[in-house]
């Protein structure tokens, strides 16, 4: 049974600093991994898809990236800003069920 | 991508009572999902819905207490049924198009709290 594993539960930091966010994963058999933002009284938005054959993805300030061997995703997320406070989720689909598994997620607080 | 729009938003529900969920969508879309967020913890797939055939339910989850509809290609309701306090939770759709293996898009979620 697929298991996703985020560190840290909660992250604080001041604006303008690089971070990054882990994810981990007990099955390598996976289709493709997803990084999502939740935003309190909202739902999730996609942030990047990384297919199982990729090694990392970009977008913006954003980057993913995937060692499936080692069932490890980080997402590296440059300059950070106040408006980048949310709660980052990961999930991954894998090729068994082709089911999509979360993980607990990492709320993360940028101050100015 | 696909545009959700789900509703309620948020409502406050007396224990016994049911709630009805809807979700709309942009564009067709073959398969729509139903989460649940219970609060402090990650997202949990309730069931899977296909137009035109019975919804799919992951194990934990039955067909009596979260009745699913989906009557079209852009609709899907879902019902919380004989409501308690356990079931105070975010509910969220979500739609993947193309064929369900790619990109899942999410409605805003709905807060229930049932006292």
């Amino acid at each position: 049974k697929q298991e996703v594993t985020q560190i840290p539960a909660a992250l604080s930091v001041p604006e303008g600093e690089n971070l990054v966010l882990n994810c981990s994963f007990t099955d390598s058999a996976i289709y493709n991994l997803q990084w999502f933002r939740q935003d309190p009284g909202k739902g999730l938005t996609s942030l990047l898809l990384i297919q199982s054959s990729q090694r990392e993805q970009t977008s913006g300030r954003l980057n993913a990236s995937l060692d499936k061997s080692s069932g490890r995703s980080t997402l590296y997320i440059a300059a950070s800003q106040p408006g980048d406070s949310a709660t980052y989720l990961c999930a991954v689909r894998d090729t068994g069920f082709q089911k999509l598994v979360f993980g607990t997620g990492t709320r993360l607080l940028v101050s100015p | 991508s696909a545009v959700i729009s789900q509703k309620p938003s948020r409502d406050i529900c007396q224990r016994g009572t049911s709630l009805t969920i809807q979700c709309q969508v942009d564009s067709q879309v073959t398969m729509m999902f139903w989460y649940r967020q219970q609060p402090g913890q990650s997202l949990t797939l309730i069931a899977t819905a296909n137009q035109g055939s019975e919804a799919t339910y992951e194990s934990g989850f039955v067909i009596d207490k979260f009745p699913i509809s989906r009557p079209n290609l852009t609709f899907s309701t879902l019902t919380v049924s004989n409501m308690s306090p356990e079931d105070s939770s975010i509910y969220l759709c979500s739609v993947a198009p193309g064929q369900g293996l790619e990109k899942l898009f999410f409605g805003s979620g709905t807060q229930l709290s049932v006292l």
